[in-house]
């Protein structure tokens, strides 16, 4: 099955600067990579998401890059603000037939944004 | 609220009691996936439906996990003669399978359903 790592499980950026999150897989089957936002008590929201026919995506200040020959991808955050303190989960897994996906998931960086 | 949504929100049971926990999809999503989150960890895959079929079943889901979809819209969740190890947030994620907006494969999320087991 699938394995995902991500690093690392905290990050601690000063405002304005960027944020860095890097996972790795194991399942070369997996060719969806969403990340997900998780606040303290809320549920997981997605953020942004790549499939594997391409090599990066970008929304405003998210982005996020994949590298499907070493099998890892990673988030990118530029010009972070406080509400981005969150939880960031990257996930992987394959796009089922007929759509859907079903996704590992990874252990998750806590990001804290400071004044 | 149209978003997904999970009953009971908490729930506190006594090792070897019954629980059952329920999971209202975004309405025409035929996609339902169940997840178990504990403190620190990522969601870990449960199981999963298309509409009514249960059409895969993680390892960890052991046979005192059961889940249904009878009509292809709410789900539940049951476990049987609980046991402390089963304490974990439960989540319910939906999504489409039809084409819609931009983010074709996304899995809404439900609030959860946190679990203790005394």
């Amino acid at each position: 099955g699938e394995n995902v790592e991500q690093h690392p499980s905290t990050l601690s950026v000063q405002e304005g600067d960027s944020a860095v999150i890097k996972c790795t897989y194991s399942d070369s089957a997996s060719n969806y990579f969403p990340w997900y936002k998780q606040e303290l008590g809320k549920r997981p929201q997605l953020i942004i998401d790549i499939r594997s026919n391409v090599g990066e995506k970008k929304d405003q200040r998210i982005a996020v890059t994949l590298n499907k020959t070493a099998k890892h991808f990673s988030l990118h955050i530029t010009e972070t603000q406080p509400e981005d303190s969150a939880v960031y989960f990257c996930a992987a897994g394959p796009i089922l037939t007929g759509g859907g996906n079903k996704l590992t998931f990874g252990t998750g960086t806590q990001l804290k944004v400071e004044l | 609220d149209t978003g997904v949504s999970q009953d009971p929100r908490h729930k506190i049971t006594k090792r070897g009691q019954n629980v059952t926990f329920r999971c209202d999809p975004i309405s025409e999503h035929n996609r339902l996936y169940w997840y178990r989150q504990t403190l620190g960890q990522g969601p870990e895959f449960l199981t999963y439906f298309q509409n009514e079929a249960q059409l895969e079943k993680s390892r960890l889901l052991s046979d005192r996990f059961s889940a249904e979809r009878p009509k292809g819209s709410f789900s539940t969740l049951e476990i049987q003669r609980t046991e402390q190890g089963d304490s974990a947030m439960y989540l319910c994620a939906s999504s489409s399978t039809r084409t819609s907006g931009r983010l074709y494969n996304e899995q809404f999320f439900g609030p959860g359903t946190r679990l203790t087991v005394l």
